[in-house]
């Protein structure tokens, strides 16, 4: 099985609201990503976790706050979003390392009103 | 610094006709190259990688890609394009030291016509 979960497929909110994204595997994963992408462009990454500690953060602002409760799940919570911020939210997750591929899931297609 | 260039923003070619996705990158260290694929409105789809080894290195849907370490390149080739192939297409690059960090190219569009 090589699949990334994510739910919901899409979501719409406005901008005093707080979600949740949320994705899950079975691959025994231990790094696991958020990305956020924009139409027509590359994925841009925001957060990566490897054993369920955050590694890498992007500069993201503090309204988007990842979570890795365990092994198989990563969230990212959402608060006080800006329109600009209105994108394809991609989850992604691989081996430890630089060689692995990683794993993507179809996404959250986010739009704020 | 590490870095990604896909020269070309959209490659158009008539089905049935060899097909190439052209990749350039600058990375310190030994590179870990990758291609992936997308179609509208999904996730990005894996399609092949190098590592080490052989330079020529095939991968899903009788893709391949071909390694040229002087020339810091990493094309990806089809001999014979389906209009199903017609998608947009990353090139990533990461670095044996940097761990689970992806570099991805800007990204081509491939049409193919029947």
């Amino acid at each position: 099985d090589t699949e990334v979960t994510q739910t919901p497929k899409h979501l719409v909110m406005g901008m005093t609201n707080k979600k949740s994204l949320k994705c899950e595997q079975h691959m025994g994963h231990r790094a696991m990503y958020w990305y956020k992408q924009k139409a027509k462009k590359p994925p841009e990454l925001m957060f990566v976790y490897s054993y369920e500690k955050l590694s890498i953060n992007e500069s993201v602002p503090s309204r988007f706050s990842p979570e890795c409760p365990n092994s198989s799940l990563l969230n990212l919570h959402l608060h006080a979003l800006q329109p600009e911020d209105s994108a394809l939210y991609l989850c992604a997750s691989s081996h430890v390392g630089g060689s692995y591929e990683q794993y993507f899931g179809p996404g959250t297609r986010l739009t704020v009103t | 610094a590490q870095s990604v260039a896909q020269p070309e923003d959209q490659v158009n070619v008539a089905e049935g006709n060899p097909l190439t996705v052209k990749c350039t990158y600058s990375v310190s260290g030994n590179p870990y190259l990758f291609w992936y694929v997308q179609y509208p409105n999904r996730g990005l789809q894996f399609l092949l990688k190098y590592i080490t080894g052989d330079n020529l290195v095939k991968g899903s849907y009788g893709f391949e890609a071909e390694f040229n370490k002087s020339q810091t390149s990493f094309h990806l080739k089809k001999p014979s394009a389906l209009v199903s192939d017609s998608a947009l297409y990353f090139c990533a690059v990461s670095a044996e030291y940097n761990f689970n960090k992806f570099y991805f190219g800007s990204g081509t569009k491939l049409n193919v016509k029947p």
